[in-house]
């Protein structure tokens, strides 16, 4: 069966530090990747996607990119961190239109 | 583009009663809608979806229906029980480009 994965769990960083976050899905080859940020009491704000390797689609110009350097691999990255990009950010995973979500990391920009 | 409209935004009821969720596309050329519960600080998790060669699918207390001509399709959970209390999104795929289009959610509160 597929898993996905994230971390880290939780992560409380200074505005202007830099952001890693990594998702990993197991059980299945070339998945539809996506990244999706979610403020406090809101909805799912789709940031990035992926259909391959080295194919990403972004939705919302911003600080953040996205890489997907290995077929089950998906990164989010950002250089310097804004205070509006405090929130939940979940990664999915897709092999056709069902989505599947990754226990999320909850990111603090103080 | 689809456009998803999902009503009401809070929506309490007492337990035991029924609790029904709407949302409404603009797309017609869209062909699956699924539905997805979020427990507070948790993952959204799919709960019933369905496709447009059907009007409807159970799923013991939930179920979903689809009206492909009106372009609406609904969520109804019975005999609702304290655990059903979370939001509710529904979404519909897009085939263009392997996108859900999300409804902005409904707050489902359960009244002992």
């Amino acid at each position: 069966s597929q898993t996905i994965h994230q971390w880290p769990a939780t992560l409380v960083q200074p505005v202007g530090s830099p952001l890693s976050l990594e998702c990993t899905v197991e059980g299945t080859s070339n998945p539809n990747l996506y990244w999706y940020r979610q403020a406090a009491g809101r909805g799912l704000q789709l940031l990035f996607y992926s259909v391959g390797i080295g194919q990403i689609s972004s939705e919302v110009p911003q600080n953040l990119s996205a890489s997907r350097p290995q077929d089950r691999q998906f990164i989010l990255s950002s250089k310097k961190l804004l205070l509006s990009d405090s929130g939940f950010y979940l990664c999915a995973w897709s092999g056709g239109d069902t989505q599947y979500f990754g226990p999320g990391t909850r990111l603090t920009v103080l | 583009g689809e456009n998803v409209e999902q009503h009401p935004s809070t929506l309490s009821v007492q337990e035991g009663d029924s609790a029904v969720i709407k949302c409404t596309y603009s797309d017609s050329a869209s062909n699956y809608f699924p539905w997805y519960k979020q427990e507070l600080g948790k993952r959204p998790q799919l709960i019933i979806d369905i496709r447009s060669n059907v009007g409807e699918k159970k799923d013991q207390r939930i179920a979903v229906t689809l009206n492909k001509t009106a372009k609406h399709f609904s969520l109804h959970i019975t005999e609702t029980q304290p655990e059903d209390s979370a939001v509710y999104f529904c979404a519909v795929f897009m085939d263009s480009n392997y996108q859900l289009i999300w409804g902005a959610g409904t707050k489902l509160i359960i009244k002992p």
